[in-house]
């Protein structure tokens, strides 16, 4: 089975300041890890993912995210921050295809 | 390449009731997957079918339940309503093998 912890549930930071929203995961099988975005009443779209090779991976507007084995986590980081990044961020892993487990999401709110 | 469509966006129904959901998937996804997302219990896997077979499920009672057709289209079905159930209802659609999940704009449902 596996779990996945967002270590913030809220994040608040103000625009153009860098960001950093912490997830980390457990799993005794080797499992894919993705970064989601949650806008009010849409459904979620990808950011970013994590299936193999670098460990540093690059995504849509400007986030990355870099997976450490050896900690389990794999943190979302965005060096300068807009208004319209004012989103929840849901953190997954996979380890069979058409299942993925969420963490509680973590709300961010980029302050003028 | 049109996205993962849901019908209906909204629903109200009362206590006792059944509905079903419907969920159109990515041209050529032959995986489709449900998850429940409530303000408590966050998002919450149903189950998964893949060429019409559920081949994954979650942990939810047997009033839930859903099926998928030859077009990869699928429902889902709640009966028995519970104010409980009350949720936004996600679908997403994968291509073969253990990738990103492509969500749609989910089904509000509320039990009155």
């Amino acid at each position: 089975a596996q779990s996945v912890t967002q270590l913030d549930s809220q994040v608040p930071v103000f625009e153009e300041a860098p960001v950093e929203l912490r997830c980390n995961y457990s799993s005794s099988v080797s499992v894919y890890l993705f970064w989601y975005v949650q806008y009010p009443n849409q459904g979620l779209q990808l950011l970013l993912k994590y299936l193999s090779g670098s460990t540093l991976v690059k995504g849509i507007n400007g986030f990355e995210a870099e997976f450490n084995k050896s900690q389990t986590s794999f943190h979302l980081r965005k060096p300068s921050v807009h208004i319209s990044d004012t989103a929840e961020y849901f953190c997954a892993v996979s380890a069979s295809a058409g299942k993925s487990t969420f963490g509680d999401g973590t709300t961010l709110t980029v302050k003028p | 390449k049109a996205g993962v469509t849901q019908t209906p966006r909204y629903l109200i129904k009362t206590r006792g009731q059944q509905v079903t959901l419907s969920c159109s998937p990515i041209s050529g996804h032959r995986s489709v997957s449900w998850y429940q997302q409530t303000p408590g219990q966050g998002l919450q896997f149903l189950f998964e079918y893949f060429s019409e077979t559920q081949r994954n499920k979650g942990n939810f009672p047997g009033r839930f339940s859903g099926r998928q057709f030859s077009n990869s289209r699928s429902e889902m079905n709640v009966s028995t309503l519970e104010l409980g159930d009350s949720a936004l209802y996600l679908c997403a659609s994968s291509p073969q093998g253990v990738t990103e999940a492509f969500f749609g704009q989910g089904t509000r449902l509320t039990v009155v």
